[in-house]
């Protein structure tokens, strides 16, 4: 199974409220990826585990938490939603360093209202 | 900072007519390539990776790679409307790291 899972497909939050988006892989891939997708815009990467390590980007740093509890599974969280956080969220994983198996998941879109 | 442009912004083609799609980007030491397309509203779907210069086909697309001019193309042969949708070009800029371009959205027409 060479898939990136990703739930839900769909979420709709409420401004100030907490958002928890789940992703799964079972390709052993030590790295594992979020990004955010809006309309128009490229995807832009928030933040990657390798490993154990989490990077966040430095413009959102503190806009987003991940956490990684094993290889398989990664989650992204936003603490307070608002409305600009409405977007595709798509989760990637690779083996080591941004290889050729770099696979995507279908992604989560978000709306927040 | 790698930047990647893809032109044009919108393309819109007639079945059966070749579709070409362009992408540049600015630091020529990447060497991994790939064309992604997104249908409305779903995830990302990896069309053709290509890491060397020269050309790489995967059933209908085919990506053509010159770093030395900074540009990396994507032909679709026979489109059909299914194939409407944003194409992403993505360029690995370093070891984590993936930058896209905004994409291009392809329309067409039957």
């Amino acid at each position: 199974d060479t898939t990136v899972k990703q739930n839900p497909r769909y979420k709709l939050a409420r401004v100030g409220k907490p958002v928890n988006l789940i992703c799964s892989q079972t390709m052993n891939h030590d790295t594992m990826y979020w990004y955010q997708k809006k309309p128009n815009q490229a995807p832009k990467l928030l933040l990657f585990y390798y490993d154990k390590i989490l990077n966040r980007e430095a413009d959102t740093f503190e806009k987003f938490q991940s956490s990684r509890p094993n290889n398989s599974f990664c989650s992204l969280y936003i603490g307070s939603a608002g409305l600009e956080y409405s977007a595709m969220y798509l989760c990637a994983s690779s083996s080591g360093t941004g290889g050729s198996d770099y696979t995507f998941g279908s992604g989560t879109r978000l709306l927040v209202i | 900072q790698q930047k990647v442009q893809q032109s044009p912004e919108s393309l819109t083609v007639s079945e059966g007519a070749m579709a070409s799609l362009n992408c540049t980007f600015s630091d020529g030491t990447s060497n991994n390539f790939r064309w992604y397309r997104q249908h409305s509203a779903k995830g990302l779907e990896v069309l053709v990776s290509i890491f060397s210069d020269g050309e790489k086909e995967e059933g209908r697309f085919t990506a053509h790679l010159n770093r030395a001019n900074l540009h990396v193309s994507l032909h679709i042969r026979e489109p059909q409307p299914s194939d409407s949708a944003v194409y992403l070009c993505a360029v690995n800029t370093n070891a984590y790291k993936v930058i896209f371009g905004k994409g291009t959205h392809l329309h067409v027409l039957p």
